[in-house]
């Protein structure tokens, strides 16, 4: 069971804007800690899409974004196309016990 | 540009010692936090631990008594072992950087390809 929970899936036909949401608690997201979103093509390493809750590395187009509000963080994607066909999934650090790493349970994003 | 690459057996046996080494290339190991992270069979990730280049290491609590990481700077190398496996621990075994030195808001920035690792008798 996930630290950080996401919704297992989400679909959108190409164009359309879709978001993600990660929910977290009061020792994670809730405390100020950043919030990272990757994706993972099937097969592949996951590969960094927004680091610090709205930051995208260079290369990454400007289709995804991200926010963080409180215990909530959301990835957007504008203007969906087939190649983001994928799995989603966020990262953040936990403060309990000695602290960790911890990650949504990941969404599978379908483009119709 | 940073690489990872991961290396060990691809098949372990049920109560023995997963055995995994993780060499950068690319960049020096000295200054980061690297991680090792899996991923069972059509699931999410799982953070198992991270080690900093001077051997300071943390842990996923859920498996903090079966691990243990270790890194030689001279060869650039960091290594995990994971005891007693069981078909539980059956995954793709990944090796990460952590992008900074805060490890409180690292990202992972860098990662191996992932090697599949089966516990099967």
């Amino acid at each position: 069971q996930s630290v950080l929970t996401q919704p297992p899936s989400v679909s959108g036909a190409p164009g359309q804007r879709l978001t993600i949401s990660c929910t977290g608690s009061s020792s994670n997201v809730g405390a100020g800690f950043d919030v990272h979103w990757y994706q993972q093509v099937p097969g592949t390493a996951p590969k960094v899409l927004i680091y610090a809750n709205d930051n995208r590395p260079s290369g990454v187009p400007d289709r995804f974004s991200g926010s963080k509000s409180g215990a909530s963080a959301t990835l957007a994607i504008t203007g969906l196309q087939a190649e983001d066909e994928a799995d989603y999934y966020c990262q953040s650090y936990d403060n309990r016990l000695s602290g960790a790493y911890v990650f949504g349970s990941g969404t599978k994003v379908t483009v119709l | 540009q940073v690489q990872l690459q991961e290396s060990g057996p691809g098949l372990v046996k049920p109560s023995e010692t997963l055995s995994l080494t993780c060499t950068v290339s690319g960049g020096s190991i000295s200054n980061y936090y690297w991680s090792w992270i899996r991923q069972s069979p059509g699931k999410g990730l799982e953070w198992i631990g991270y080690i900093f280049y001077t051997g300071r290491a943390n842990y996923n609590p859920s498996l903090k008594s079966r691990v243990t990481f270790s890194v030689d700077t001279s060869t650039n190398q960091f290594s995990l072992k994971l005891t007693s496996v069981t078909a539980a621990d059956t995954a793709i075994y990944y090796c990460a950087r952590g992008s900074t030195n805060n490890y409180y808001r690292a990202y992972f920035d860098y990662w191996g390809q992932g090697t599949l690792v089966t516990v099967s008798s």
